[in-house]
């Protein structure tokens, strides 16, 4: 089983769409916890951290759900400058980074 | 800044041919890190880098090596390639090891035949 798992999509949404998704991971001992965005043939940049409260950074809103072990990413008013591939990643115990494979978002005019 | 930097960019070598990657970053962070990435995975850590002098093997390190030249460069080479090394290799740093923003490079696209 996969230590982080994302739905691989795509997600076909129109412009201006709420979107959400979610990221299951499965060690409990998981302590921290990141999106990350790829573009198409570049490299991943940092979206957000998530953190226990949850927290919001503009359309972008991530929660986190220790008890169902999942984290989750919402955008709002989608553009789209927002299709990409959104990474989920959790840091062990170890303070190694565990990525989702990622979940594709294509935002349509 | 440039950031995080890697060469070459595309690469294509034949099975048992040697090559390495270079990386360099220049935001002064103590540990860097290689990884690779493949269709359907997420990315995985081949080998890191905590702190200047030290190295330490990843998730996948079979088939490598790697070179802490000193606290910008962080150099990873493939002995001996073979087609399951197929892959995008990105160079990523962070100011330490542990919860911190890890910076990508653009990346290196290598095909093994």
């Amino acid at each position: 089983r996969k230590e982080v798992e994302q739905d691989p999509g795509p997600f076909n949404v129109p412009e201006g769409a709420t979107v959400a998704f979610n990221c299951t991971y499965s060690n409990s001992a998981s302590q921290s916890f990141f999106w990350y965005r790829q573009d198409c043939r570049k490299e991943p940049k940092l979206l957000m951290s998530v953190y226990s409260s949850g927290n919001e950074d503009g359309r972008f809103t991530a929660q986190l759900n220790r008890a169902s072990q999942y984290i989750s990413l919402l955008i709002r008013d989608s553009k789209l400058s927002d299709s990409a591939t959104y990474l989920c990643v959790a840091h062990d115990s170890n303070y190694q980074l565990i990525w989702g494979a990622g979940t594709k978002l294509i935002i349509k005019p | 800044n440039a950031g995080v930097t890697q060469t070459p960019k595309f690469q294509v070598l034949k099975t048992g041919q040697s090559m390495t990657l270079q990386c360099a970053q220049d935001m002064n962070h103590n540990s860097m890190y290689w990884y690779r990435q493949d269709p359907g995975m997420g990315l995985r850590l081949i080998y890191y880098s905590a702190s200047e002098g030290t190295t330490d093997k990843g998730e996948v390190p079979n088939g490598y090596n790697v070179s802490r030249l000193n606290k910008r460069e962080f150099s990873l080479r493939l002995e001996s390639a073979a087609p399951s090394q197929t892959s995008v290799y990105f160079c990523a740093s962070s100011a330490q090891r542990g919860t911190y923003e890890q910076y990508f490079g653009p990346g290196t696209r290598l095909t093994v035949t």
